[in-house]
């Protein structure tokens, strides 16, 4: 099935240090989310976006929608040992309705001790 | 709130065979999603139900089944199982009424499912 792409696919930082990533697509998205999930466990949701060109924050995280509508990027500021694990992007063609969601590859974030 | 609950959480299969997996949603969700997590294909949708009808579909085939019932718990079968169908199985379930952003999905744990 189609799936978004997503770099890097893995990154190795040092606690600290900033982390950007990014999803992108060849067809447009109305909706783009981002999701975490950590080892043994389901994604958990981060942040939602519905809109060209919006910058949501939750805490140290912030994303943002492409204005093209087939991007979007996460990064995560002063990085601590709990941020470890697989992101995940997801974009949904529609605001509303019952359209499924398509997922990104993931990318793997680990800290360097 | 409770969150999704999945069982079981880990199980063995030999090929050939057939597993049930069984998946409570949050309570007031409708919408109950299944998706195939593996290191190689990341997750692939594989259906989602939504008030006991199916209301998405993925490419899988057909040995791949699900159904949910009216209290919006949800299972999903595979029958005759083959070494690629080794995965762990998530499901989410959400509000996703028409009248709401319906992207925000929470998930299950999962269901590790190795075949030998």
């Amino acid at each position: 099935g189609q799936q978004l792409n997503q770099s890097p696919q893995s990154m190795f930082i040092q606690e600290g240090e900033d982390v950007s990533m990014n999803c992108t697509s060849s067809s447009i998205f109305n909706t783009w989310l981002w999701y975490k999930q950590d080892p043994g466990e389901g994604p958990v949701l981060l942040i939602a976006l519905y809109k060209a060109g919006e910058l949501t924050s939750n805490g140290r995280l912030t994303a943002q929608f492409g204005i093209t509508r087939k991007d979007s990027f996460l990064n995560i500021s002063a990085s601590i040992p709990s941020d470890v694990g697989i992101y995940f992007c997801a974009g949904q063609r529609s605001n509303f309705g019952n359209e499924k969601l398509t997922f990104g590859t993931g990318t793997r974030l680990t800290i360097i001790p | 709130k409770a969150g999704v609950t999945q069982t079981p959480r880990y199980l063995i299969k030999t090929r050939g065979q057939q597993v049930t997996l069984s998946c409570s949603p949050i309570s007031g969700h409708r919408s109950v999603s299944w998706y195939q997590q593996t290191p190689g294909q990341g997750l692939q949708f594989l259906f989602e139900y939504f008030s006991e009808t199916q209301r998405n579909k993925g490419n899988f085939p057909g040995r791949f089944s699900g159904r949910q019932f009216s209290n919006s718990r949800s299972e999903m079968n595979v029958s005759t199982l083959e070494l690629g169908d080794s995965a762990l199985y998530l499901c989410a379930s959400s509000w996703r009424g028409l009248d709401r952003h319906t992207g925000e999905l929470f998930f299950g744990e999962g269901s590790r499912l190795t075949v030998l």
